[in-house]
């Protein structure tokens, strides 16, 4: 069973508009990541949030992780035709192995 | 490009065959993660190797079995192959220690089975 559900499951904007993608899990976790891929190909990572910490930057990439809701939000700014692609929220939790539980996915469409 | 490999890119299988899945990993990480991606679904964790043992499994059923070779490299096997095994299938290398695992993965393996 996967934890994370995203929402929306789907997201069309115009290109220079920000995309902003959220995620909820349901059980503790050590740390929560955001990854993308491109049709259906290997996932390409994107940042990570501690469970101990609030917000995180990088580039044009906002994330925020509130453990209390247990949800996290994954902003873009300033979208490209580029960043089109499916994004997945995954909690990582160390139950033996260090394992990554998957949500379903977002997928962002930019219209030039 | 992450570094971690897979082959091959494409396979076609008929229902009851068995498969066999290979990833080397990116250098210096010694733990290996094997995930399975059903079309329009997140990844779903098979199993986790390091230091060439079995560290960690999701539910999967038996017939879903892997190595870990001493450079680190792995092996995912698949037998008795149902239709529902048809998916992309990625692996993902990671160095082990630390509480955050941040996963390095390759482009996957996209399996039909007929």
């Amino acid at each position: 069973s996967q934890q994370g559900e995203e929402d929306p499951q789907a997201l069309s904007i115009q290109e220079g508009e920000n995309a902003t993608m959220n995620c909820s899990y349901k059980t503790s976790i050590n740390n929560l990541q955001w990854y993308r891929q491109n049709s259906g190909r290997g996932l390409v990572h994107l940042i990570l949030i501690r469970s101990n910490e609030r917000e995180k930057h990088s580039g044009r990439l906002r994330v925020t992780l509130d453990t209390s809701k247990k949800s996290s939000s994954l902003l873009i700014t300033a979208s490209r035709a580029a960043d089109t692609a499916s994004y997945f929220c995954a909690t990582g939790i160390i139950q033996g192995a260090q394992k990554l539980v998957f949500g379903q996915g977002t997928r962002l469409t930019i219209n030039p | 490009e992450t570094g971690v490999t897979q082959s091959p890119t494409h396979l076609i299988k008929t229902r009851g065959q068995q498969v066999t899945l290979r990833c080397s990993s990116q250098s210096g990480h010694n733990t290996v993660s094997w995930y399975q991606q059903a079309l329009g679904q997140g990844p779903q964790f098979i199993f986790q190797y390091y230091r060439e043992e079995e560290n960690g499994r999701g539910n999967f059923p038996p017939r879903f079995s892997g190595l870990q070779f001493p450079n680190y490299s792995s092996e995912l096997n698949v037998n008795a192959l149902e239709l529902d095994d048809s998916a992309l299938y990625l692996c993902a290398s990671s160095p082990i220690g630390g509480p955050y695992n941040e996963q390095f993965f390759g482009p996957g393996t996209r399996l039909t089975v007929l």
